[in-house]
């Protein structure tokens, strides 16, 4: 089946920093992504709509200054979370379609998990 | 906001059938009924998904009522790695809004 990856895994940085995730389509172009974000024993939050070649979308209560989107090709999207705050170490996950949305199954990266120090 | 409500949690003996219940009961006609699980730590795992009919594939099958305000998850033989929060989700759109789900525990 079709494969999202996201880089990397996990990551420490310092309060203050900026941490960038990718979101790889491997086998299938993806004109859109979505990130969500997803804090422990809580459900998954759509943060964005990540758009090939356009600005992302972002969801109500999202800073999208905090949270750089940049959908620069087909198979690549990239979160940038900017000035982090330990309030910001969360798991951090994509996702994407092989083909319209409509009747069929969204693809998940792994996770990115996040914590600031 | 979700659409849909879940029991918080579940449990089901290795082996025997686990079936997850979901009230979906403001659904509009063209909007499909998802389901998807998370083992922890992980990224979302898509399981099924249908509109009006029953579906069945290699992991499970999905029966909604006939007038669609709820539907159930059945899996004919639960195992320990089934294990995880299984999401319902009701939606037209390509947006996956997800719900607190239920956390179903298989124990041996």
């Amino acid at each position: 089946g079709a494969v999202v990856s996201q880089h990397p895994s996990r990551v420490i940085c310092k309060s203050g920093t900026s941490v960038k995730i990718e979101c790889r389509s491997l086998d299938f172009q993806a004109t859109t992504m979505f990130w969500y974000r997803q804090f422990p024993k809580q459900s998954l939050m759509l943060m964005a709509t990540s758009n090939e070649g356009s600005k992302a979308t972002y969801e109500q209560g999202v800073e999208k200054d905090k949270f750089l989107i940049n959908h620069a090709s087909l198979t690549l999207s990239t979160l940038t979370v900017t000035s982090a705050h330990p309030e910001d170490s969360s798991f951090y996950i994509c996702s994407a379609y092989t083909g319209t949305a409509m009747n069929t199954e969204a693809f998940f990266g792994q996770g990115t998990r996040l914590t600031v120090v | 906001d979700a659409k849909t409500t879940q029991p918080p949690s579940m449990d089901c003996a290795e082996g025997r059938a686990a079936n997850l219940p979901c009230n979906h009961s403001t659904i509009s006609g063209n909007e499909y009924v998802y389901w998807y699980r998370q083992i922890h730590s992980q990224g979302p795992q898509y399981i099924i998904h249908g509109l009006k009919n029953n579906e069945t594939n290699e992991m499970a099958s999905l029966i909604i009522t006939e007038d669609r305000k709820s539907s159930t998850l059945i899996l004919p033989h639960a195992t320990l790695r089934d294990t995880a929060v299984y999401y319902c989700i009701v939606d037209n759109t390509d947006k996956l809004i997800f719900g607190t789900g239920t956390r179903l525990q298989v124990f041996p």
